[in-house]
């Protein structure tokens, strides 16, 4: 069946970096962009990243412009989000999402959620 | 950045009644192709998030008829039309217009 697996997340230290993985399979990944969201401990949904199918276009939340950097292996079926310079705020269940292909039409919607991967950043 | 506003915080609903959620954007999510780019997602306690409604409308794959989307330019809703128990959750909506992508606070719907 479709479904996207998130993997490597762990407590580091403010300052340190850490890299997750997407994971996906049952679908042509090629096709398909690749979102991360994350989810900071009792609040909302924020989100933090997105890679068209292809890599050539990639796009980034606010908080995280030019720490993060989303990258994708499609000989691998596999999206990365390299994290660096983690601050506090950056603890969060961090999500991959396909995007939704509609008519031909490649829409931005998440229509495949992982179960997360958790990340903490701490002393 | 669109700024996306859900109201209200929260509601409680008996089962068997409607409930409606609403979705203000800060600026307009109609496309030129006459599509509106907003997305609503429920998550389930304890879960992730999944997908119920896109381009405003459209039901995803799986979503009851109970569930339906509506709404224009800067103003949108969910509604269901007949709440059960396994409805509960936090629901936000979303703009997929343009990066950054942004989602309203969220929702939560409980059972009275």
């Amino acid at each position: 069946q479709v479904q996207v697996v998130e993997s490597g997340g762990g407590v580091v230290q403010p300052g340190r970096s850490l890299r997750l993985s997407c994971a996906a399979s049952g679908f042509t990944f090629r096709t398909y962009g690749i979102h991360w969201v994350r989810q900071a401990p009792g609040k909302g949904l924020e989100w933090v990243a997105l890679i068209s199918y292809d890599g050539s276009n990639k796009y980034y939340g606010d908080s995280v412009k030019g720490r993060f950097t989303i990258s994708r292996d499609n000989s691998k079926n596999k999206v990365y989000l390299q994290m660096n310079s983690l601050r506090p705020e950056d603890t969060a269940v961090y999500y991959c999402a396909k995007t939704k292909i509609w008519f031909g039409e490649l829409l931005h919607s998440l229509d495949v959620w992982g179960k997360g991967t958790t990340v903490t950043v701490s002393t | 950045d669109i700024v996306m506003t859900q109201s209200p915080l929260s509601l409680a609903v008996t089962p068997g009644e409607p409930a409606s959620i609403s979705c203000r954007s800060s600026q307009s999510l109609l496309h030129s192709n006459g599509y509106n780019y907003l997305d609503w997602y429920l998550q389930k306690p304890g879960q992730s998030p999944q997908f119920l409604i896109y381009l405003g409308s459209n039901r995803a794959s799986g979503v009851p008829d109970r569930f339906s989307g509506s709404g224009s330019g800067t103003d949108f809703t969910l509604k269901i039309s007949r709440v059960e128990a396994g409805d509960v959750g936090i629901y936000y909506c979303m703009q997929t217009l343009q990066p950054p992508l942004t989602f309203g606070g969220g929702t939560k719907v409980e059972i009275k």
